[in-house]
């Protein structure tokens, strides 16, 4: 069974640049969750969607921060403008949503914002 | 408000020296405490998952316990591949699936 899988691994920018990351979660998967994790911190969620409805956005900076999840699979992530504290490591992970209630991570996207 | 606190920070083992991490919680209404393992660069890896007070759950040298309160990731005569990061998490009946991790335990085992 393929995981989660998230692109882009490392990303590079200036501040007050913008940047996207995409998700794939694992099929038939009805929960995603955007996390964001802080080096030397636990994952913080942004923002968990149950198909393509969102659940929980209460800590994700709107100002900023944007997601959506488009026919209930895929999901991206966009910052816009970017500010150094924005820096960490970005985390997507899914969950069947009914039934089983473990959640699984991908890899995770790198950003630097300089 | 749902919360998660894991201790110690960080704990140095010498190779073979038994040790327990700490996962306190509170929680309106536990469905599942979860524990991860974390490497560097890499996203969080499934170990165990507790659904009620007094289950244990094993995989080789790693055991998982729950009570009302608190969880506990039992470490048997660890081995320098048990270095990583420990993440504990809690999912509420309530909120659909939503999970909150604590902040980590980093261990560190020197052979």
């Amino acid at each position: 069974e393929a995981g989660v899988a998230q692109s882009p691994r490392y990303k590079i920018i200036e501040k007050r640049q913008s940047v996207a990351f995409w998700c794939n979660p694992i099929s038939g998967h009805a929960t995603l969750y955007w996390y964001q994790q802080i080096l030397g911190q636990g994952p913080k969620l942004l923002i968990q969607f149950q198909n393509n409805g969102v659940v929980d956005d209460s800590q994700l900076p709107k100002d900023r921060f944007s997601a959506e999840r488009l026919k209930g699979v895929d999901s991206t992530l966009k910052i816009q403008p970017a500010k150094l504290e924005d820096s960490a490591v970005y985390l997507c992970a899914s969950n069947p949503g009914t039934g089983g209630n473990t959640i699984y991570f991908g890899e995770g996207s790198w950003l630097t914002v300089v | 408000e749902d919360q998660v606190t894991q201790s110690p920070e960080a704990l140095r083992l010498q190779e073979g020296e038994s040790s327990s991490l700490n996962c306190s919680y509170t929680v309106s209404g536990l469905r599942g405490l979860f524990w991860y393992r974390q490497d560097p660069g890499k996203g969080p890896e499934f170990l165990f998952t507790l659904y009620s007070a007094g289950e244990e759950k094993e995989k080789e040298r790693l055991k998982a316990t729950l009570t009302k309160k608190e969880s506990f990731l039992h470490i048997t005569a660890p081995k320098p591949e048990d270095s990583a990061t420990y993440l504990c998490a809690v999912q509420a009946h309530t909120g659909g699936f939503k999970t909150i991790f604590g902040a980590g335990t980093r261990l560190f085992v020197k052979a």
